[in-house]
């Protein structure tokens, strides 16, 4: 089945750094990624739309600034957490659905664990 | 607005024992329904999915829903729970756009007791 590879599963670093997650479609193309963000305990709250080849869409609150997408291929997003706080820590889990194909459900990413130290 | 209501936040049941988990949504247009299931640190695994026809859809690892419009419910079920079913569980609804997240519920947490 449709597979969307993560990576890293979870990444330490410091104050003030930033820190890169790849999102990869591994066997269909998506023109539009989606990022979650989910605190413990918590569902998963959606921060953005990444769409191939343009911005992407942010959801209310969160800071485009901070987190960075880029959505280069049809295949690859990237999220990058700029001047990461201790506050950033979280779980992000990216998302994306086959764009050639109807019917079909979101496939999510193994998950990103950011500690911010 | 479009939303999706799990209001059980934690369930405990006994190994062997049947497990209804619910679901409520609200929205505008027909919905497409899913349930997915995190383990700890985990992403999320599709368990089952309702786009049209029967009513009554079956999963992965022996679970099943049935969707009703009446209700606008969309139940999960399994006759029988593992220890190995113990883990968190999303309702989610959407469109069927490829281009337009899901929307989900806050989660149910299942433990299973022995």
């Amino acid at each position: 089945g449709a597979v969307v590879s993560q990576h890293p599963s979870w990444v330490i670093c410091k104050s003030g750094t930033s820190v890169k997650i790849e999102c990869r479609s591994l066997d269909f193309q998506a023109t539009t990624m989606f990022w979650y963000r989910q605190f413990p305990k918590q569902s998963l709250m959606l921060m953005a739309t990444s769409n191939e080849g343009s911005k992407a869409t942010y959801e209310q609150g969160v800071e485009k600034d901070k987190f960075l997408i880029n959505h280069a291929s049809l295949t690859l997003s990237t999220l990058t957490v700029t001047s990461a706080h201790p506050e950033d820590s979280s779980f992000y889990i990216c998302s994306a659905r086959d764009s050639m194909t109807v019917n079909t459900e979101a496939f999510f990413g193994q998950g990103t664990r950011l500690t911010v130290v | 607005a479009q939303s999706v209501t799990q209001p059980d936040i934690h369930i405990t049941v006994s190994e062997g024992a049947s497990l209804e988990l619910r679901c409520n949504y609200s929205y505008g247009a027909t919905p497409y329904l899913f349930w997915y299931v995190q383990s700890p640190g985990q992403g999320l695994q599709l368990l089952l999915k309702y786009f049209s026809g029967d009513t009554l859809v079956q999963g992965i690892k022996g679970f099943e829903a049935e969707f009703k419009r009446s209700q606008s419910s969309f139940n999960l079920r399994k006759p029988s729970v593992h220890w190995s079913d113990a883990a968190e569980y999303f309702c989610a609804v959407g469109p069927n756009q490829a281009g337009t997240a899901l929307i989900f519920g806050k989660g149910t947490t299942l433990s299973v007791s022995s």
